[in-house]
């Protein structure tokens, strides 16, 4: 199916660990987004890399690091988690030069 | 000013009529509005894009754009308790391709 496709799609973890989520898309795009939704369902940016290069970097801790090891792949790296980082992560892909985005099923990531 | 403001909601419409959702956004630039529909636990659905002042109509869903008062409204004609969701707005905002979104509204529509 082509699709924007994401792993894990639950997270549950401690305090101060390590986590990774990835995303896949093979709808062709050249632009990759990671989003994060509250628990207010508040929809923010926080990275977006365009053909494997950094384009959209919003004020977020540097605890997250974005990866794109390909344009159809985008990883996030979450370093020494906080209850706050508590949310869904949303992945989305879209064809640079348009605003229309795609996004995957999310990541329910839970700290505790 | 926020840039993506969806301030009325959570909004109830019995089932055929119509639903009326509101967004205003700051940047008078801004040239392209997009509707998202998210279900709850799932992901954002684009639904609707407008470009151009006026109307834009898909099936049910209507889409108005008013660049002199900086409002986009999404119409949802004969609601169903299908359409019940929490309808986003996105504005592009800045460079490379960044959309900003709006806390959304919920729609309930009753049987």
């Amino acid at each position: 199916d082509t699709a924007v496709s994401q792993t894990p799609k639950y997270l549950v973890t401690q305090m101060g660990n390590d986590k990774s989520i990835k995303c896949e898309q093979n709808l062709g795009h050249d632009t990759m987004y990671w989003y994060k939704q509250d628990s207010k369902k508040f929809l923010k940016i926080m990275f977006s890399y365009n053909n494997k290069e950094l384009i959209i970097n919003e004020t977020v801790p540097n605890r997250f690091s974005p990866k794109s090891p390909d344009k159809a792949h985008l990883n996030l790296h979450i370093n020494s988690l906080e209850l706050g980082d508590s949310a869904v992560y949303f992945c989305a892909s879209g064809r640079s030069g348009t605003y229309e985005q795609y996004f995957g099923p999310g990541t329910r990531l839970t700290v505790t | 000013q926020k840039e993506v403001e969806q301030n009325s909601g959570p909004l109830s419409v019995p089932e055929g009529a119509i639903a009326s959702l509101n967004c205003t956004y700051s940047d008078r630039g801004s040239q392209s509005f997009f509707w998202y529909r998210q279900y709850s636990g799932k992901s954002p659905e684009l639904i609707m894009f407008i470009y151009s002042n006026g109307d834009k109509e898909d099936g049910r869903f209507t889409a108005q754009l008013n660049k002199a008062s900086q409002y986009v409204s999404l119409l949802i004609r004969d609601s169903q308790p299908s359409d019940s969701a929490t309808y986003l707005c996105a504005v592009p905002t800045g460079a490379n391709s960044k959309l900003t979104f709006g806390k959304g509204i919920t729609l309930s529509v009753r049987p």
